[in-house]
């Protein structure tokens, strides 16, 4: 079946500071991925839609500015928090098609 | 304005008997539905989807019922299992076409299955 793979699973940064975020579908040409972001006990929200050799469409709300999208090959999408604060600190998880609408395991952002 | 609504925050039933997790839209251009199992701190898990077209699909112990007119889906599963104990979501999309349109989740269920 499809997979995609998230990097890092978690990750700890001082304020300030960038991270970046990594999302591969193994096993198939992902020409859209989706970002999303949960906060503690509350529901998946998306942030950005990337598409494969273009600029990401970002959801009302979300600073495209913070929150920067790369979708350079058909198998690797990124998500690049710029300046993180603590209240970036959430859980951030990535999903391609067309393979269905696979998700993958998800990265721990803690910013202190 | 939530799209997607799972009106009950959690559930616990007995080992071996019926769990049923609802879910309620209102976006009538949506035109397929997926259920997810996750766990704390990892990602969403596919289990069972349904399009429009449809209104019951089953996959082994688990079956989602669709109902269009109502805008209300609902998860069975028969029978629950101790394993099964974890966060259902339900979603919903435009899938007409093929389209790549985003999911948009509800607020997730807690399902407790005691041994």
């Amino acid at each position: 079946g499809a997979v995609v793979s998230q990097h890092p699973s978690w990750v700890i940064c001082k304020s300030g500071t960038s991270v970046k975020i990594e999302c591969r579908s193994l096993d198939f040409q992902a020409t859209t991925m989706f970002w999303y972001r949960q906060f503690p006990k509350q529901s998946l929200m998306l942030m950005a839609t990337s598409n494969e050799g273009s600029k990401a469409t970002y959801e009302q709300g979300v600073e495209k500015d913070k929150f920067l999208i790369n979708h350079a090959s058909l198998t690797l999408s990124t998500l690049t928090v710029t300046s993180a604060h603590p209240e970036d600190s959430s859980f951030y998880i990535c999903s391609a098609r067309p393979q269905g609408y696979t998700f993958g395991s998800g990265t721990r952002l803690t910013v202190v | 304005d939530q799209q997607v609504k799972q009106n009950s925050p959690s559930l616990s039933v007995q080992e071996g008997r019926i769990s049923i997790l609802n879910c309620d839209y209102t976006n009538s251009m949506f035109d397929y539905f997926l259920w997810y199992k996750k766990y704390p701190a990892e990602g969403p898990t596919f289990l069972i989807s349904i399009s429009s077209i449809k209104d019951k699909n089953e996959d082994g112990r688990f079956t989602v019922f669709l109902n269009k007119s109502a805008k209300h889906l609902s998860l069975h599963i028969v029978p629950s299992q101790p394993g099964d104990s974890a966060v259902y979501f339900c979603a919903a999309t435009i899938d007409s076409g093929g389209s790549n349109y985003k999911l948009t989740f509800g607020k997730g269920t807690l399902l407790t299955v005691n041994p």
